[in-house]
């Protein structure tokens, strides 16, 4: 059981160059999520997608875009990554309605030089 | 908007010590509360949780009150081993759901010292 599965697991970019973060879930939820994670800051959300066909923006969306490519998968994109997006990043997934958690994946650790 | 306060850390305790990491809630109505871990290098997983007021969420000698007179979920554990080091993070899910998800505290960071 697979759950959520984000690849890749490590990246070092150059300023200025772009990537795709991939993540897919095999549990049939409807919703999913990024989020970021830097020291001190906690988890902050980028984007999310509340049900197939429809993504918004979270807390912290700028330099990011995000594609809800089906039920299964959501893919974050750095256009033009800068040092400022050096973090941690996190997909998770959940049912909708209250009393649902979210299942996470074991993240990307993004370095930008 | 809803938001949750915890101490950040870092909580340093001897093993078998008792453990006490506080969270408090701010939210309309009645949310559904969490407690989540992240071990060293990984991503987070669901500890516990409690979906109505005094409901006790327990997992692996952790537990938790949901405590809405002093919108409170204090996580505790009785006898902490070193493998519990780790991040902690409280978390809420709004009364009716909320399409952006969960909202966290900043997690606190647990060292136990053998």
């Amino acid at each position: 059981n697979a759950g959520v599965t984000q690849t890749p697991k490590f990246q070092v970019l150059k300023t200025g160059q772009s990537m795709t973060l991939q993540c897919a879930q095999d549990m049939n939820h409807n919703s999913m999520y990024w989020y970021r994670q830097d020291p001190g800051m906690g988890l902050r959300l980028i984007y999310y997608s509340a049900s197939e066909g429809t993504t918004d923006k979270g807390e912290v969306p700028n330099g990011y875009n995000v594609s809800r490519l089906n039920k299964r998968e959501f893919s974050l994109r750095l256009e033009s990554a800068a040092p400022s997006q050096t973090s941690v990043y996190f997909c998770a997934s959940s049912r909708r309605g209250q009393n649902t958690e979210a299942f996470f994946g074991q993240g990307t650790r993004l370095t930008v030089v | 908007g809803d938001s949750v306060t915890q101490m950040e850390g870092p909580v340093t305790l001897s093993e078998e010590a008792f453990l006490t990491i506080n969270c408090t809630y701010t939210a309309t109505g009645y949310p559904s509360l969490f407690w989540y871990v992240q071990y060293p290098g990984e991503g987070l997983q669901l500890l516990l949780k409690a979906t109505k007021a005094d409901d006790k969420g327990s997992n692996k000698g952790f537990e938790a009150t949901y405590r809405k007179e002093t919108t409170s979920f204090h996580l505790e554990k009785g006898s902490v081993q070193v493998s519990d080091s780790a991040v902690y993070f409280c978390a809420l899910s709004p009364w009716g759901g909320g399409a952006d998800g969960l909202t966290f505290g900043k997690g606190t960071h647990l060292i136990i010292q053998p």
